[in-house]
């Protein structure tokens, strides 16, 4: 079956230090993928996508996503976190089918400590 | 500009009462979706509408109906409402439904059905 994975529900970094958040995928196919970010009692923002363009994606906010079909992975990363960084974190995948299909991930919350 | 407007923001419910959580976008935008958000599930498409007239079953639609008369409005309508509606529900919008098309939330509304 199809899905989206997210490598821990919570991650902690030290300000300045590398931001990596996991997301993996099944199947066969490479999929569309998306990084969403949500800041506490807000709604979704995208972040970046990937739609079969160039594997090293870059978003805003200094994010970037790097689609690897080997792996079938596709994690954020971002070298220096800041405080303003610290909020939930959604991977979603689309197999086909547009956006009445997509699966999301079930999220990582980022704490940042100063 | 707004963007997507949700209300209530929040609301207490009993069980057993219908209730109509309401989403206006004023982007022009063909598509809508409603997504429940629970804790450690992500977020999961309710239904959809890909243009005004139309609408469509997502993963988890049971107990909630929609209407789109309208391009701009796409009100979800839980008929007799059940504690495990409980959740954070956010609308959202695309020009399109194409993987290429970015998706816009809106803030959420908050619902605990007792």
């Amino acid at each position: 079956a199809q899905s989206v994975t997210q490598l821990g529900s919570h991650v902690s970094v030290s300000e300045g230090a590398l931001v990596l958040l996991r997301c993996n995928y099944s199947s066969s196919v490479p999929p569309y993928l998306f990084w969403y970010v949500q800041y506490p009692n807000q709604g979704l923002q995208l972040l970046l996508k990937y739609t079969s363009a160039a594997t090293l994606v870059k978003g805003i906010n200094g994010f970037e996503a790097e689609f690897k079909k080997s792996e079938t992975s596709f994690h954020l990363t971002k070298p220096s976190a800041h405080m303003s960084d610290a909020a939930e974190y959604f991977c979603a995948v689309i197999f086909s089918g547009g956006y009445q299909k997509v699966t999301f991930g079930t999220g990582t919350k980022l704490q940042v400590i100063p | 500009i707004a963007g997507i407007t949700q209300a209530p923001t929040s609301q207490i419910l009993a069980a057993g009462r219908r209730m109509t959580l309401r989403c206006t976008q004023d982007m022009r935008h063909n598509a809508m979706y409603w997504y429940r958000q629970d804790l450690g599930l992500g977020l999961r498409l309710i239904h959809y509408s890909n243009t005004a007239g139309t609408t469509g079953k997502g993963e988890v639609p049971d107990g909630y109906s929609v209407s789109r008369a309208n391009t701009d409005d796409f009100p979800l309508t839980l008929a007799s409402a059940v504690p495990s509606q409980t959740s954070v529900y956010f609308c959202a919008s695309s020009v399109g439904t194409g993987e290429s098309d970015e998706q816009f939330f809106g803030p959420g509304t908050r619902l605990t059905v007792l």
